[in-house]
């Protein structure tokens, strides 16, 4: 059973940047069916798509984060990673990884999420 | 890139059906066969209950359906159980430069 597990700090401080790492057992992050993305949730708000990346490196962002956001990927570690520079108080949000199996998201497998609250 | 429109919430007693709807434009929903749809309990991450549209993934009770009509997708719900009081969200492909965007939630609420 595929399992995916975000981890990093939960607390950010504003203008620094905010890391996570999402790792993959259970199966391949290898894999060329696959994509692997991150999304986020501030509190009691909607999904917001931040991004994905396939098994090669080429990566995909929403173009209101796109100038902001870093994800990138190693496969030897089974592990694919967010970076969000210059945060503020409005990226505090649940953040999830997720696997997808085409370029269009369709999440079918995902992390139990992370909060990082973004807060000096 | 705004977000796809969803109705706050719907209800409707158990057994019955509840439609829910997410609407776009022709640059998202109406452009691809690539919607998906998510139900998220409290405190739980999104699980995937449709997607490509109207294809069910393997464990989804036939009881869940997708469709869509020009710019605007719908999820039924048919012989509503209260397992599936939730939050329910779309997302649609938006083309390569946009990529993906979601639905701004539905709580369906079985009274």
């Amino acid at each position: 059973q595929l399992q995916l597990q975000e981890s990093g700090p939960g607390l950010v401080k504003p203008s620094e940047t905010l890391s996570l790492t999402c790792t993959v057992s259970g199966g391949s992050i290898g894999s060329s069916h696959y994509y692997w993305g991150w999304i986020r949730q501030p509190p009691g708000e909607g999904l917001e798509w931040i991004g994905s990346i396939y098994h090669s490196g080429t990566t995909y962002y929403n173009p209101s984060l796109k100038s902001r956001v870093t994800i990138s990927v190693d496969t030897s570690k089974r592990q694919f990673s967010l970076n969000l520079s210059s945060v503020t108080a409005a990226d505090t949000a649940v953040y999830y990884c997720a696997r997808h199996g085409a370029l269009w998201f369709n999440g079918d497998y995902w992390g139990q999420g992370a909060l990082v609250t973004v807060s000096s | 890139q705004s977000a796809l429109t969803q109705p706050r919430s719907v209800s409707e007693s158990p057994g019955q059906s509840v439609t829910i709807s997410c609407t776009g434009t022709s640059s998202d929903v109406g452009g691809y066969n690539y919607v998906s749809w998510y139900q998220q309990h409290p405190g739980k991450a999104p699980q995937l209950v449709i997607y490509d549209v109207s294809r069910r993934p393997s464990g989804v009770p036939d009881r869940f359906s997708g469709s869509k009509s020009g710019n605007t997708a719908s999820l039924t719900i048919s012989g509503l159980q209260a397992e599936d009081e939730a939050d329910y969200y779309c997302c649609s492909y938006a083309g390569s430069y946009t990529s993906n965007v979601f639905g701004t939630g539905t709580k369906v609420t079985v009274l």
